[in-house]
């Protein structure tokens, strides 16, 4: 089984729409979940992180936890065409310095 | 957030050749950094864990006499392409946490588009 699984294939998503990401995760130790935004042939870009069960908003960004399940998924409100990217589900292991990363989900918003 | 600065941003060179890539935490310690590789669009692959003062702990299948990793500083990495070869052309990515144990955050360098000709 994979750390970190984002199994879902390229969103397509109307400019304005709710454009909703998900993931899961392996590791019940895991503490600490992260997302990141990577544009085409740029290195990845922290956009949000939590560590507690529930949701966590920051602008039209929405990050939602439920650690009983092993599930964290990502929101994006009011969909912009700059949004379009690939972004990607990072979690930290139990007793390990380093992140798993899934291998991330493409979206694209048209205008 | 905090920023990690990677240099060169791109490097072409002969295939033989050496390159060096550097990585540094401008506003943090880093005691582990991490280097990725990534072909196009393709997923982040972890090569290996950089420590601070100590020998870096390579990924299952990557060469550390071709990958040298030397982590002399709390604030600087560097990842030597011995004798590279056009295979080695990749998007090689560093990465640092702000601090140790689980609430790190982990930022990005910028990159550096290596191709091998």
């Amino acid at each position: 089984q994979k750390e970190v699984e984002q199994n879902s294939g390229p969103l397509s998503v109307p400019e304005g729409a709710i454009a909703s990401l998900n993931c899961t995760y392996s590791d019940r130790g895991s503490q600490s979940f992260f997302w990141y935004r990577q544009y085409s042939g740029k290195s990845p870009e922290l956009i949000m992180f939590i560590y507690s069960n529930g949701d966590k908003e920051d602008g039209r960004f929405t990050a939602q936890l439920n650690k009983a399940s092993q599930y964290v998924s990502l929101l994006i409100r009011d969909s912009q065409p700059s949004d379009s990217a690939t972004y990607l589900c990072a979690v930290t292991l139990y007793g390990n310095n380093r992140l798993a990363f899934g291998k991330g989900n493409q979206v694209v918003v048209i205008p | 957030g905090a920023v990690v600065s990677q240099h060169p941003s791109r490097v072409i060179c002969k295939s033989g050749t050496s390159v060096k890539i550097e990585c540094r935490s401008l506003d943090f310690q880093a005691t582990t950094m991490f280097w990725y590789r990534q072909f196009p669009k393709q997923s982040l692959m972890l090569m290996a864990t950089s420590n601070e003062g100590s020998k870096a702990t390579y990924e299952q299948g990557v060469e550390k006499d071709k990958f040298l990793i030397n982590h002399a500083s709390l604030t600087l990495s560097t990842l030597t392409v011995t004798s590279a070869h056009p295979e080695d052309s990749s998007f090689y990515i560093c990465s640092a946490r702000e601090s140790t144990g689980d609430r790190g955050l982990a930022f990005f360098g910028q990159g550096t588009r290596l191709t091998v000709v």
